[in-house]
């Protein structure tokens, strides 16, 4: 079993829908949990980490976080073209937010927002 | 500009015959990653470093070797080079901090091991 899974996808979702993005872990230790995105080509950028269970919100994203189940998803409001990407899942043992470097990624969802 | 430099960022070689990486940054970060990614597997962590001299295997450390000597360089070594070590390579760093932790990755190296 992986460590860190993602739903397989492609996800496909129109303009201006809800986007959800899941990921599950296997390491009860896991403390800090981020979300990266990379579009095609690029470099994956970070979009938010949440360390504590609930909701956190920035702006159209909404990340939550489930500890007792280990699972924490990535909730994209109104969906634009723009927010066609691969979005990564990544954990870590660190605990408030912080890595100190040593993170454990999942496989990537892409999404593609059609208009 | 606050950056993460790597070079080369293409590079075809033959089986065997050693190679390095090499990754710098500009902001003082402690922490430096190295990651491969390949296709249905995502980024896997090949060896990260905390702070000069101090380094650790992440998850896929085989065949490859690192070293910190100086604070804002991070080289990939890659000894003998194999046909499973075609990948793309993504250097990152981070100041490590809680509530402010982020990974700023290079622009990536797209190695081919013939």
């Amino acid at each position: 079993q992986k460590e860190v899974e993602q739903n397989s996808g492609p996800l496909s979702v129109p303009e201006g829908a809800i986007a959800s993005l899941n990921c599950t872990y296997s390491d009860r230790g896991s403390q800090s949990f981020f979300w990266y995105r990379q579009y095609s080509g690029k470099s994956p950028e970070l979009i938010m980490f949440i360390y504590s269970n609930g909701d956190k919100e920035d702006g159209r994203f909404t990340a939550q976080l489930n500890k007792a189940s280990q699972y924490v998803s990535l909730l994209i409001r109104d969906s634009q073209p723009s927010d066609s990407a691969t979005y990564l899942c990544a954990v870590t043992p660190g605990a408030g937010g912080t890595s100190y470097g040593k993170l454990t990624f999942g496989q990537g969802t892409i999404l593609t927002v059609h208009p | 500009e606050a950056q993460v430099t790597q070079n080369p960022r293409y590079l075809i070689t033959v089986t065997g015959k050693k190679l390095t990486v090499t990754c710098s940054q500009n902001m003082n970060h402690e922490y430096m990653s190295w990651y491969r990614q390949d296709p249905g597997l995502g980024l896997r962590q090949i060896y990260y470093s905390m702070n000069v001299e101090v380094t650790d295997k992440g998850d896929v450390p085989e065949g490859y070797k690192v070293s910190r000597k100086e604070k804002r360089n991070f080289p990939l070594i890659l000894e003998s080079p194999s046909p499973n070590q075609t990948s793309l390579y993504f250097c990152a760093s981070t100041i490590g901090g809680p509530y402010t932790d982020t990974q700023y990755f290079g622009p990536g190296t797209r190695l081919t091991v013939l």
